[in-house]
């Protein structure tokens, strides 16, 4: 079964430094997605892409943040400027369909340090 | 707005014994709703999801969930219990617009003993 892949599966960074984590989607799909777990807490909803622009995102996703797909494979979230808050685990996923109407498929994400 | 509420951080059952997480919802709006699974170490998988099609929904590994309006509620039932379903559960809720987000509940560490 075709599967989301991220990497790396852990990164570690120091506080200011910019950091790129990466996304392969699954290659049918069109709806892609970043979320984030910070240890102990519930799964977040950072932000949403389709056609080639952020569909929705949440107030979590300031300047700090962009999302990009920069070849028809990849789909990666850019953390400018890392801050201690932003350890977290980042899961990437995709879908065929937005609003329910096709499941998101998670990756196994990838855990992010700031120290 | 949507949210969810899952009623109790940990479970633990027996191996065989009954299998119930609790799920409640709020939303303005017609939801869509999602049971998945983390297994140590994984990502999410999906186990079930509810699109307003029928009420009880059966999913993957034997899991299935019943939308009741009324309540305003999606437990997670399964009938018997094994060893390897002990993983953390995530119900969420989406509204049905076009790529609108999940909301994530806090989860449910579920712990099956022998």
């Amino acid at each position: 079964e075709p599967e989301v892949t991220q990497t790396p599966s852990h990164q570690v960074t120091q506080m200011g430094q910019e950091v790129i984590l990466r996304c392969v989607p699954i290659s049918n799909h069109l709806y892609f997605y970043w979320y984030r777990q910070i240890l102990g807490q519930k799964v977040e909803f950072l932000v949403s892409f389709y056609n080639n622009e952020i569909s929705e995102k949440s107030e979590i996703f300031d300047d700090q943040f962009s999302v990009e797909r920069p070849d028809g494979s990849n789909f990666t979230l850019k953390i400018r400027s890392t801050k201690l808050e932003d350890s977290a685990m980042y899961f990437c996923a995709s879908s065929e369909a937005g609003g329910g109407r096709s499941p998101l498929h998670f990756g196994n994400g990838t855990r992010l340090t700031v120290t | 707005a949507q949210s969810v509420t899952q009623l109790g951080s940990h479970v633990s059952v027996s191996e065989g014994a009954l299998v119930l997480l609790r799920c409640n919802y709020s939303s303005s709006v017609p939801p869509y709703l999602f049971w998945y699974v983390q297994y140590p170490n994984q990502g999410l998988q999906l186990l079930l999801k509810y699109t307003s099609a029928a009420t009880l929904v059966k999913g993957i590994n034997g899991f299935e969930a019943e939308f009741k309006k009324s309540e305003t509620s999606f437990h997670l039932t399964k009938p018997s219990a094994h060893m390897s379903d002990a993983a953390e559960y995530f119900c969420a809720v989406q509204a049905q617009t076009s790529g609108s987000r999940l909301t994530f509940g806090e989860g449910t560490q579920l712990t099956v003993n022998p």
